[in-house]
């Protein structure tokens, strides 16, 4: 089983800062990762699939980056919106699909 | 539209049962392996189980082999998931979820709102 493993578990950032946000997998999982934000008492939404393209409607200011075992989601100017939880997903050797732990992003 | 829409959550005692319901709509059901995903109370996402379109091939996350079943109506364009032997650590919101194309590796682009289950005495 693929561990994903995300850092840090809480980042405070400002509104309009850049927010960095790290996920690692314990081998490699080629490009076939996922990042999902989730807020409170909703599901998750997906918002970067393939390492580093956009799901539909979600705004640019979201990037990904990444291949192998290491990726980044850079959000570059933070919204009040964006204060959520952050998991990284690895889809490459499935079953079992796997999650980090989360990173909460706050202000 | 789009979406699927979990149901049959509810409390049940250590050691019962519980079938949880998706219905889904919008899209062509049979093609897709679907998932079932949990979150623990503060907890993070979980995988729990995956049946690929035909219904003939599933899996199952270790914590629940044995135990849950997963299962497919594709006349009726819903997933199952039958919850035996539940133990405290099952508790959790459960979601349904759709990857973004027919096989299997692929992010999730479609969640369902979830629906809690919680095993308690």
């Amino acid at each position: 089983e693929i561990v994903m493993t995300q850092s840090p578990a809480t980042l405070s950032v400002s509104p309009g800062e850049r927010a960095t946000l790290s996920c690692r997998a314990s081998q490699s999982v080629s490009s076939n990762l996922a990042w999902y934000q989730q807020k409170p008492g909703q599901a998750p939404r997906l918002l970067i699939y393939g390492a580093s393209t956009r799901a539909t409607n979600i705004p640019a200011r979201f990037s990904g980056s990444g291949s192998g075992t290491e990726f980044t989601l850079t959000i570059s100017s933070l919204q009040s919106e964006d204060f959520a939880l952050y998991y990284c997903q690895q889809y490459n050797d499935w079953p079992p699909y796997t999650f980090g732990q989360g990173t909460k992003l706050e202000i | 539209e789009v979406q699927l829409l979990e149901s049959g959550g509810g409390m049940v005692q250590p050691g019962g049962s519980l079938r949880l319901s998706c219905a889904a709509s919008g899209f062509t059901f049979s093609g897709y392996a679907l998932s079932w995903v949990r979150q623990a109370p503060g907890k993070g996402l979980e995988w729990v189980s995956v049946v690929i379109g035909s219904g003939g091939s599933t899996y199952y996350a270790d914590s629940v082999k044995g135990r849950f079943t997963i299962s497919r109506d594709n006349s009726k364009s819903t997933l199952y998931l039958q919850m035996n032997s539940l133990r405290a650590e099952d508790t959790a919101v459960y979601y349904c979820a759709r990857p973004r194309g027919f096989h299997g590796r692929n992010a999730f682009d479609l969640w369902g709102q979830g629906t809690m289950v919680t095993v308690s005495s």
